[in-house]
């Protein structure tokens, strides 16, 4: 069974400009959660999406959007990137009834120059 | 004010001691997490609770809900345990809240 997979594993951008990061669910996992990591901090919840609907929101301003595809595979865009952004993206899926419990992918690495 | 705060944020330990640490939390929630992150990124979840203990090898984990507080409990701890260890809540409506870490170094 494959795990959570996230692409790319590294990527470096310039202010202003836009980006899209993708992550693979587990097989059979429906729920996808998105999380932003600054360096030396926990884990702060971006959003989180359920058979192709957004499911909750955390404090992250509207220039962070997301997609979640038929397959539950999910996209993380960011627009207008800014110095700030520049963190460890990670997603987790959840299985169907177990929203509770995560399986997290390794994780994007962003640096926003 | 985080939701999540957790003590201490820099352990380091002599491999075989036995290591605590806790978590406090601020918001009701419907279970707690505790996580381990390798350097790189890569997080496994290690524990989901919501009432009492739990264990698993050398990890036990504990909470009182009354209190609000968990710990994790490392046994006989080997330099194979430095990683950083994240607690986290999860509300109803599925959200979660990450505590910032201890980071945790066993010297041979």
């Amino acid at each position: 069974e494959t795990g959570v997979t996230q692409s790319p594993t590294h990527l470096i951008k310039t202010r202003g400009q836009q980006v899209t990061l993708r992550c693979s669910s587990q097989s059979g996992h429906n729920t996808v959660s998105w999380y932003q990591q600054a360096l030396g901090q926990g884990p702060q919840f971006i959003f989180q999406y359920y058979r192709e609907e957004e499911n909750g929101r955390g404090n992250f301003p509207p220039r962070f959007s997301g997609l979640q595809f038929p397959n539950y595979s999910s996209e993380l865009n960011v627009n207008a990137l800014e110095l700030d952004d520049s963190a460890l993206y990670l997603c987790a899926s959840s299985p169907p009834g177990l929203a509770g419990t995560q399986y997290f992918g390794p994780g994007t690495r962003l640096l926003v120059l | 004010k985080n939701e999540v705060e957790q003590s201490p944020q820099n352990l380091t330990a002599q491999e075989g001691e036995f290591i605590t640490i806790n978590c406090s939390y601020s918001v009701g929630i419907s279970a707690l997490h505790w996580l381990q992150q390798h350097p790189g990124g890569g997080i496994v979840s290690l524990f989901m609770l919501s009432s009492g203990k739990k264990k698993h090898g050398r990890l036990i984990a504990t909470i009182n809900i009354q209190e609000k507080h968990s710990s994790l409990h490392i046994t006989a701890s080997h330099p194979r345990d430095s990683a950083v260890y994240i607690c986290a809540v999860s509300l109803t409506g599925n959200q979660f809240y990450f505590g910032t870490g201890t980071s945790l170094t066993v010297i041979p």
